[in-house]
């Protein structure tokens, strides 16, 4: 079974500090795919990456997929109170079966 | 468009009731899925549908069933609820497997 792990599970840090979160598997994925995920809400996709070493900016965040396509992380510059919420990785294996990660709930303090 | 629409919001069930989890989607997508969200446990796919008349299973479909008579209709049928199937459901759809998935705002299930 493929497994999506992600880390840390919770985060708390103070509005304006830098973070970093990772997604980790011992499989290659096709593509990888970072969503997020407020209270009550579905999750929204952020992002897609396809390509091995690939980097995509939204603004104050950076992805980055691992060179061997087993990885990726999110970068959050300057955190806002905003940014708070659940972040999801969902990778395409290759079955075509989307499989996702248990997520990192993260909370921005004011 | 209204993208994905989910019924009810919420709804508790006794043991062995059966019910129905609509979903509708309005953007044409071919493909649509339903996966359950446990506290701290991220999302299990139940069962996806690759287009109207096929669907198949996911990772978790036991105690579930869909149908997929329509491109826009993806109902989930639970036919004998047990505890263990407490949880919010989130019914998504996507163009093609590689691309965003759209989902609907969940529904929470409580079986009493």
């Amino acid at each position: 079974t493929q497994l999506l792990e992600q880390s840390p599970q919770f985060l708390s840090i103070q509005e304006g500090e830098n973070l970093t979160v990772y997604c980790n598997s011992s499989s290659v994925f096709s593509s990888l795919q970072w969503y997020r995920q407020e209270p009550g809400e579905g999750p929204v996709l952020l992002v897609t990456v396809v390509t091995g070493g690939e980097v995509k900016k939204l603004k104050r965040l950076t992805f980055q997929f691992g060179d061997a396509r087993k990885d990726s992380s999110l970068h959050i510059t300057a955190a806002q109170p905003g940014d708070t919420g659940l972040y999801l990785c969902a990778g395409l294996n290759r079955d075509d079966k989307i499989i996702f990660g248990k997520g990192t709930r993260l909370h921005i303090l004011p | 468009n209204a993208g994905v629409t989910q019924t009810p919001k919420f709804r508790i069930l006794k043991i062995g009731q059966s019910m129905t989890l609509q979903c509708t989607q309005d953007m044409n997508h071919n493909y649509m899925y339903w996966y359950r969200q446990d506290p701290g446990m991220g999302l299990k796919l139940i069962y996806y549908s690759v287009g109207a008349g096929i669907t198949d299973k996911g990772e978790v479909p036991n105690g579930y069933n869909v149908s997929r008579s329509t491109t826009e209709d993806f109902p989930l049928r639970l036919e004998l609820a047990a505890p263990s199937q407490t949880s919010v459901y989130f019914c998504a759809s996507g163009l093609v497997v590689r691309n965003e998935q759209f989902f609907g705002p969940g529904t929470r299930l409580t079986v009493l």
